[in-house]
């Protein structure tokens, strides 16, 4: 799977839009970009995924870059609840059991 | 919505004791998924089942074995424990091979603190 980089850390003033980047360069054709989350201590919670086109749910929206070099994962409102590690990860969609392989994430901090 | 369960939330053994995590997948889940995560770090993926098989493997000790049954829960078992077992063990679970949108749904986790 394609190694992801993220900022280790970033702000959000609540009721405004958070906007997360992922770089994933060495992506290839066939991988998946998904997000994850994890509130402290909590199971991480699937977000979002996606492929090429931009996605969006009821949680949030990803867009990918053209070249699918690099993601940005927005929350359009983000909320105190929102406050968690947010993880860029890259990885296939088919074939056997794929397990997720967690970076370092970025960690957001949203502010009242 | 159903959800991943775990068992027990929290579980304190002393070391060179053994350990069993239970872990119940969301109704027609067919895959399971165990991960552990130390103090400050991130989930790190341990062994996977699809089907009562084992799929992948990770960074499982030997000293820790799991299986998957009928019913597909799964069980973690862990034996002859060390201080550093000290972690939060997650399990996850999905429906294995249904294409692009198999995400993996987290349990709370199991606390195992090794004294």
């Amino acid at each position: 799977d394609a190694k992801t980089t993220q900022p280790p850390s970033m702000d959000c003033a609540e009721g405004r839009a958070a906007n997360l980047p992922c770089n994933h360069s060495t992506i290839s054709g066939n991988e998946y970009v998904y997000w994850y989350r994890q509130i402290h201590s909590q199971g991480p919670q699937y977000i979002i995924h996606g492929l090429k086109n931009n996605e969006t749910n009821e949680m949030a929206s990803l867009i990918i870059t053209e070249d699918r070099k690099s993601s940005t994962l927005i929350l359009p409102h983000a909320t105190l609840r929102d406050t968690a590690v947010y993880y860029c990860i890259v990885r296939l969609s088919s074939g056997s059991a794929r397990q997720l392989t967690f970076g370092s994430g970025t960690q957001l901090t949203v502010l009242p | 919505a159903a959800g991943v369960i775990q068992s027990p939330r929290h579980l304190i053994k002393e070391k060179r004791e053994t350990a069993t995590l239970k872990c119940y997948p969301i109704p027609r889940h067919d895959t399971v998924y165990w991960y552990q995560q130390g103090p400050g770090q991130d989930p790190q993926f341990l062994i996977s089942f699809y089907e009562k098989m084992q799929s992948d493997k990770g960074s499982i000790p030997d000293r820790f074995s799991a299986q998957q049954f009928s019913d597909y829960h799964s069980e973690l078992n862990m034996s002859s424990l060390e201080l550093g077992d000290s972690a939060l063990y997650f399990c996850a679970s999905s429906l294995g091979q249904q294409g692009p949108g198999y995400e993996q749904y987290f349990g709370p986790g199991t606390r195992l603190t090794v004294t």
